[in-house]
Order: structure tokens, then C-alpha cells, then sequence
């Protein structure tokens, strides 16, 4: 059981590139999360989705689209990407949003925009 | 909008202490609340989760209570080790969002 994976692991990007981060899960979950985490803010919402086909705005949207059109599989783009844009992602799901259920995360992925 | 805030920011004590960390949130209509540990360039783990009808919940040495009326939750760490070292963060869950505190770094002198 894999739980959560994220793909790449490190990326480097030159101002302007695009770039798609992939999570997939296999629990099965409803719910999925993007969040990013830099030095003295933690950990901040970007996007989620309450289920397949569905996605909804986090605390700091801006400059990143997703798209769930797998229940397994959650993704985060960067259209133009900005040195602003330099972190530590991570990905989450939980099997629902109730009162009974734990969110798993994935180990991140390094990006950084130069 | 939910803000979580966690004191003390940083925490060094000496091996075999018991500690507490602490936790409010400014949104009581939560959901459950989970506390996650990091290690240093890795994920999170998750360590507990309190439902909003739970007082507190037990896992070995740790334990975590919850007061959803004030807006507040402690993890209590009992016996404190060196591998108990890492960044500890509490999670509140309100409608459907997880919003994360900026963590508590812990460190145990052996």
C-alpha cells in the first residue's frame, strides 16, 4: 500500500515554465489537498477537492490551477512559474471531510524557481 | 477565517521531561482536529486525531486533549526522548479544509 506519492520529488524551473505536480492515492480517498510550505509561514492551502471532478480554492490559489478527473489522482499546475512560487509541496487526502477521518500526506515535492 | 496558533514556537528541554504543547484556533465549528509530527526535509505523520464530541486521545506516551468551546487543544508528551525531536503541528478541520498552525520545533538534549 503506497498510500500518497508525489511526483517529482525535486524540480527545478527557470521563470515562465510551466509545470504539473501529480499526487495519487490509492485508499480510495474522497478528499485531496495541495498545500504549500515555506520557511516561517507553514504549512498553507492552495487547492482541494471534496471529490472526482471537483475542485475548490484554498488560502493562496493564486498562480496555480488543478484538475481531479481521477478520484486517485490530484494535480497542481504552475502555468508561468515565479521565484514567489519556490517551495516544498505537499499533497494530502483523507477518505472524507468528517468528523472521523485523518488526512495522509505525501513526502513533498522541491521545487525551486530560478 | 481559521487561524491557528501554536506556543511556543521553539522548545529545547532536557531528556526525560514531560512537556506540553499548545494550540488555539480561532474557528470552534471544527470538524476534529489532528496533530502531525515533521522531520527535518520529510512529511508529515500524523500522531492523533480528536473528533470535536472528544475530550482527549491517547497514543503511548502522547496525548492530546481538546476544548472546541475555547478554541484550544494541548499535546502532552510524557517521558520526553531524543528521537522526540521534530516539528509538531495541529490541524483543526472546518468545512472540509485543513488548516495548519505554523508548528511548535522540539528539541530533546540527551
Amino acid at each position: 500500500n503506497a498510500g500518497v506519492t508525489q511526483t517529482p520529488k525535486f524540480r527545478v524551473l527557470k521563470t515562465g515554465q510551466s509545470m504539473t505536480l501529480l499526487c495519487a492515492q490509492d485508499m480510495n480517498h474522497e478528499y485531496m489537498y495541495w498545500y504549500r510550505q515555506d520557511p516561517g509561514m507553514g504549512l498553507r492551502l492552495i487547492h482541494y477537492s471534496v471529490g472526482e471532478g471537483t475542485t475548490a480554492k484554498g488560502e493562496v490559489p493564486d498562480g496555480y490551477n488543478v484538475s481531479r478527473l481521477k478520484k486517485q489522482n490530484f494535480l497542481l499546475g504552475l502555468e508561468s512559474a515565479a521565484p514567489s512560487q519556490t517551495s516544498v509541496y505537499f499533497c494530502a487526502s483523507s477518505l472524507t471531510g468528517g468528523r472521523d477521518t485523518e488526512a495522509f500526506f505525501g513526502q513533498g515535492t522541491r521545487l525551486t524557481v530560478v | 477565517k481559521q487561524e491557528v496558533t501554536q506556543i511556543p514556537a521553539a522548545l529545547s528541554v532536557p531528556e526525560g521531561e514531560n512537556l506540553v504543547l499548545n494550540c488555539s484556533f480561532t474557528d470552534s465549528a471544527i470538524y476534529n482536529l489532528q496533530w502531525f509530527r515533521q522531520d527535518p526535509g520529510k512529511g508529515l505523520t500524523s500522531l492523533l486525531l480528536i473528533q470535536s464530541s472528544q475530550r482527549e486521545q491517547t497514543s503511548g506516551r502522547l496525548n492530546a486533549s481538546l476544548d472546541k468551546s475555547s478554541g484550544r487543544s494541548t499535546l502532552y508528551i510524557a517521558a520526553s526522548q531524543p528521537g522526540d525531536s521534530a516539528t509538531y503541528l495541529c490541524a483543526p478541520n472546518r468545512d472540509d479544509k485543513i488548516i495548519f498552525g505554523k508548528g511548535t520545533r522540539l528539541h530533546i538534549l540527551p
